[in-house]
C-alpha cells in the first residue's frame, strides 16, 4: 500500500514571495490533515478536511495561508506571502481507521530567508 | 482545551534496556484518545500505539507497551530490549475518538531517544 505523498521535500525562499505544497493521502482514506511543525516542537494541526469539506480550520492563519481538497482526494496547501517564522516542516496526514491512526507523510521543509 | 506534557526533552538508554518516555494529559472530555508517533530523523511520523480512554486493559503493540493511568492522567510509553533504530523523537498525542471522522490531534513537545550500543 503506498503511503502518503507530500512534494516537493525542500523549498527555500524569500520573504513576501508565495509557495505551494502538495499532498496525496492514501487511497480511500477520507480524512486529511496539514500539520506545522516548527523545529524542536510537536506539530500543530493548521487545518483538516473531510472528502474535500474543511472540518476544522481555526489555527490556520487564514491572511496567508489557504488550503483545499479538491476532488476530496489530492490537497494543496499555500502561503502568501511568506514570513520569516513560517519556516518549519510541513506536514500532510491521511485516516480512515477505527482508531483514527493518522498516517502522515514525509513532509515539506521549508526555509524562509 | 487538551494539552500534552512530555517533561523529558532527551533521554539516554543502553541497547537491550526497557526504556519508559513519560507523558501527561489536561483534558476536559470524558471520552479521548492517547497516540504515540515516533519521528526518525527522516522526519516521518510513524505511528506506534492508541490507547482509548475506556480501554481497560493497556495496549501493547510488538516491543511498545503505553502504561495508562487515567487517574493520574498519564499514558507512558514503554520500549523494550531497545534497538539502536530506536533513536529517535518520539511524541505523545491526544484526540476525541469519532469513528466517523478524524479529529485533530494535541501533540506533546517530544522527547528525543538515544540508544547507546
Amino acid at each position: 500500500e503506498a503511503g502518503v505523498a507530500q512534494s516537493p521535500r525542500y523549498k527555500i525562499i524569500e520573504k513576501r514571495q508565495s509557495v505551494a505544497f502538495w499532498c496525496n493521502p492514501i487511497s480511500g482514506h477520507a480524512t486529511l490533515y496539514w500539520y506545522q511543525q516548527i523545529l524542536g516542537q510537536g506539530p500543530k494541526l493548521l487545518i483538516q478536511f473531510q472528502n474535500n469539506g474543511v472540518v476544522d480550520d481555526s489555527q490556520l492563519p487564514k491572511d496567508r495561508f489557504s488550503a483545499e481538497r479538491l476532488k476530496g482526494v489530492d490537497s494543496t496547501l499555500k502561503i502568501q506571502p511568506a514570513k520569516l517564522e513560517d519556516s518549519a516542516v510541513y506536514l500532510c496526514a491521511s485516516s480512515f481507521g477505527r482508531h483514527n491512526e493518522q498516517f502522515f507523510g514525509p513532509g515539506t521543509r521549508l526555509t524562509v530567508l | 482545551a487538551q494539552k500534552i506534557t512530555q517533561t523529558q526533552p532527551g533521554m539516554f538508554v543502553q541497547e537491550k534496556e526497557a526504556v519508559t518516555l513519560d507523558c501527561t494529559y489536561d483534558t476536559s472530555d470524558q471520552s479521548y484518545g492517547l497516540f504515540w508517533y515516533k519521528q526518525p530523523s527522516s522526519g516521518e511520523m510513524i505511528f506506534l500505539i492508541y490507547q482509548g480512554s475506556y480501554d481497560e486493559q493497556n495496549a501493547t503493540e510488538g516491543r511498545y507497551s503505553l502504561n495508562f493511568q487515567k487517574a493520574r492522567k498519564s499514558a507512558n510509553l514503554v520500549i523494550s530490549a531497545s534497538q539502536l533504530g530506536d533513536s529517535a523523537m518520539y511524541f505523545c498525542a491526544m484526540s476525541p475518538p469519532d469513528e466517523n471522522a478524524g479529529n485533530m490531534l494535541t501533540f506533546g513537545g517530544g522527547t528525543r531517544l538515544m540508544v547507546k550500543p
